[in-house]
């Protein structure tokens, strides 16, 4: 059974300062796809980043951007310039496709703060 | 982009009585939407996955009887939490997929308090 494992419950960084979030995972799979979502404290799940698994290029958007090392099964997030609006819990997740359809896997999370 | 709507974002019941939360998808299509329920500082644990026009499937140790749900258009899920006890106080959260391997939308979760 695929496993994600985020092995920080929390974080800090100073605001304007680069993090980087862990997550790794197990699995035999060979095709399937990685998230990191966000969950800020209004709750609403936010989709941040997703990567291909047979893509080697890291994917990026904005300051978000992941070092995937897929022998290694790890998926970290690194922000780049974090704000105050980054200060949120962030799940990472990894997605396959089932016989019923796409099924989705989150780690535990890791709380992240963002201080001025 | 893709908009999940849920409803009620909160919502306090009797214990005894039946909830109905609903998840639509406002701008596609989702043959399949997911339910989560997530304790406080923990992650989401999924409860069933639903599926248009056909039965839900519930993960193991999700009560069938107590978490109805129902898919009748390819737009609109909702679960309904029967006889709702205290234990079944949680946030509530349903997720779309427009396709393919794309991740998920996620409506804005249900707030369920049973006293």
């Amino acid at each position: 059974a695929q496993t994600v494992t985020q092995s920080q419950p929390e974080m800090s960084v100073q605001e304007a300062e680069t993090v980087t979030l862990s997550c790794t995972y197990d699995t035999s799979e060979s095709n399937y796809y990685l998230f990191w979502y966000k969950q800020p404290p209004s709750r609403q799940m936010i989709l941040v980043i997703r990567q291909e698994a047979y893509k080697q290029q890291n994917a990026t958007e904005n300051r978000f951007s992941v070092n995937f090392q897929k022998a290694a099964k790890s998926f970290s997030l690194k922000i780049s310039d974090s704000q105050l609006g980054d200060t949120a819990m962030y799940f990472c997740a990894f997605m396959k496709l089932n016989t019923g359809g796409f099924k989705t896997i989150f780690g535990a999370g890791t709380r992240l703060f963002v201080k001025a | 982009g893709a908009v999940v709507s849920q409803h009620p974002s909160r919502v306090i019941c009797k214990s005894g009585t039946s909830v109905k939360i609903e998840c639509r998808s406002l701008d596609f299509q989702a043959t399949t939407m997911f339910w989560y329920r997530q304790f406080p500082k923990q992650s989401l644990m999924l409860m069933a996955t639903s599926n248009e026009g056909s039965k839900a499937t519930y993960e193991q140790g999700v009560e069938k009887d107590k978490f109805l749900i129902n898919h009748a258009s390819l737009t609109l899920s909702t679960l309904t939490v029967t006889s709702a006890h205290p234990e079944d106080s949680s946030f509530y959260i349903c997720s779309a997929s427009s396709g393919g391997g794309y991740g998920y939308t996620f409506g804005s979760g249900t707030r369920l308090t049973v006293v």
